[in-house]
Formats: C-alpha cells, sequence, structure tokens
C-alpha cells in the first residue's frame, strides 16, 4: 500500500526527444506527487510537483501528466539535452507531515 | 543562505563503532528528514521531525536515533554500525503550509561505509 513503483530502470534517449518516465501507486491517500531529479554525488533537488486535484502540470519543457483513476502519473521532458542525464525519482507524500515514499529511481542518458 | 548542510561528506567506520551525522539548515524550515539511499532502492525514510522536541520514525528506523533540540539541527546517531548500514545518508528540511506544493530540500549528502 505504501510502495510507488517506478520504471523503466534506465532510459537512453537521443538529443531532442521526448523522455517519459512512469510511476505507479496504490494508496489514494496520497495527495502530493513530486519529481525530483540527482545529479552524480548531489543531493536531489525538486524539479516539479502535482496534486491530485489537476491532471496536468508543465513548467518549461518538464511536463507531469497524472490519472487519478489509474493511479499512475509520468514525467515528460520534452526536447531532452545532455544536460537533463541524471537521476530521476517520483514520490509520493500525504498528510501533514508529508512523508515522501520514493520510487526507485530511473537513470537518464541524453545522447548528443 | 547555505541551505541544506551535512558533515562529514565521507566516513569509513569499523563494525561496532558509533558516530553522529550532522545536518543544519539555516532556512528555518519546521520540518526535518534524514533518507538513506541505496543502489537501485530509492530514498528510504529513517526518521524525520516536525519540530523542535518532537521526532517519529519512518520506515526504516532500527539501528539509529535522532534528537531536534533546535529548529536548525537534525543530527542522526548510529550507536553500533553493521555493515548494513553502508549507505549514502541524506537530511532534508521543509516549511509546511497550508494548500502548498511543499518542498523538501536535500543537503549534500553523507557517504558512509561501515567495514
Amino acid at each position: 500500500q505504501q510502495q510507488v513503483k517506478q520504471s523503466p530502470q534506465s532510459l537512453i534517449v537521443q538529443k531532442g526527444g521526448i523522455s517519459i518516465i512512469n510511476c505507479a501507486y496504490e494508496n489514494t491517500a496520497f495527495d502530493y506527487f513530486p519529481w525530483y531529479q540527482q545529479f552524480p554525488g548531489k543531493g536531489p533537488a525538486l524539479l516539479i510537483a502535482i496534486r491530485p486535484d489537476v491532471s496536468e502540470k508543465k513548467e518549461g519543457r518538464f511536463t507531469i501528466s497524472f490519472n487519478k483513476s489509474a493511479k499512475q502519473f509520468s514525467l515528460h521532458i520534452m526536447d531532452s539535452q545532455p544536460g537533463d542525464s541524471a537521476t530521476y525519482f517520483c514520490a509520493a507524500g500525504r498528510g501533514a507531515t508529508n512523508k515522501l515514499i520514493f520510487g526507485t529511481g530511473t537513470l537518464l542518458a541524453v545522447q548528443p | 543562505n547555505a541551505g541544506v548542510t551535512q558533515t562529514p561528506k565521507f566516513r569509513i567506520l569499523k563494525i561496532g563503532q558509533s558516530m553522529t551525522l550532522q545536518c543544519t539548515q539555516d532556512m528555518n524550515h519546521n520540518y526535518m528528514y534524514w533518507y538513506r539511499q541505496d543502489p537501485g532502492m530509492g530514498l528510504k525514510l529513517i526518521y524525520y521531525s516536525v519540530g523542535a522536541g518532537i521526532t517519529d520514525k519512518g520506515e526504516v528506523p532500527n539501528g539509529y536515533n535522532v534528537s531536534r533540540s533546535t529548529t536548525e539541527d537534525f543530527p542522526l546517531r548510529l550507536e553500533l554500525a553493521a555493515p548494513s548500514q553502508t549507505s549514502v545518508y541524506f537530511c532534508a528540511s521543509s516549511s509546511r503550509t497550508s494548500g502548498s506544493t511543499d518542498t523538501q530540500y536535500f543537503g549534500p549528502g553523507t557517504r558512509l561505509t561501515v567495514l
């Protein structure tokens, strides 16, 4: 019930292409769904986040699509660039403490 | 602002030794968290705090202890180090406000090896 399942484990995309990472959750009490970006040797940093009252949120080249009935959400990176090469984590949180349950991560490599 | 700072960056411990991982934030955040990151496993919550004097367990608290005597500091204590505690440890903080997306800001991490 507390798991967040993330796929794929790794992804190779050509420069200019679209990167898509998917996550699924089981607990319908989750009310906050962030995506974090992590570069080697660094801590994760928030990329974009969504709440379940909207189905899509876009910030620049990054878009979250959220499907409440399917309990799934995904990250789309448009016009992927080599600088986007990093590990991406989805997460889900709920309640006053907003404790986050993280997915297992996706290693993205954007080839020039 | 320095954000969230963690010390040390690296540490090697022998089995049975103890140590404290330090975490300090200068953003006046009330919420603080400790996570561990293992390869292929994502981040797992160890302990969290909603304010000075208040702490609670996360998903994987066994073998760890925390305290929160001030808003700024949230140290993580390992009492009897075991090889299973070899990991990268991240501290994070957030300012919980109603109706907002609650960004957790992460520190740079401490890489711990127990031999």
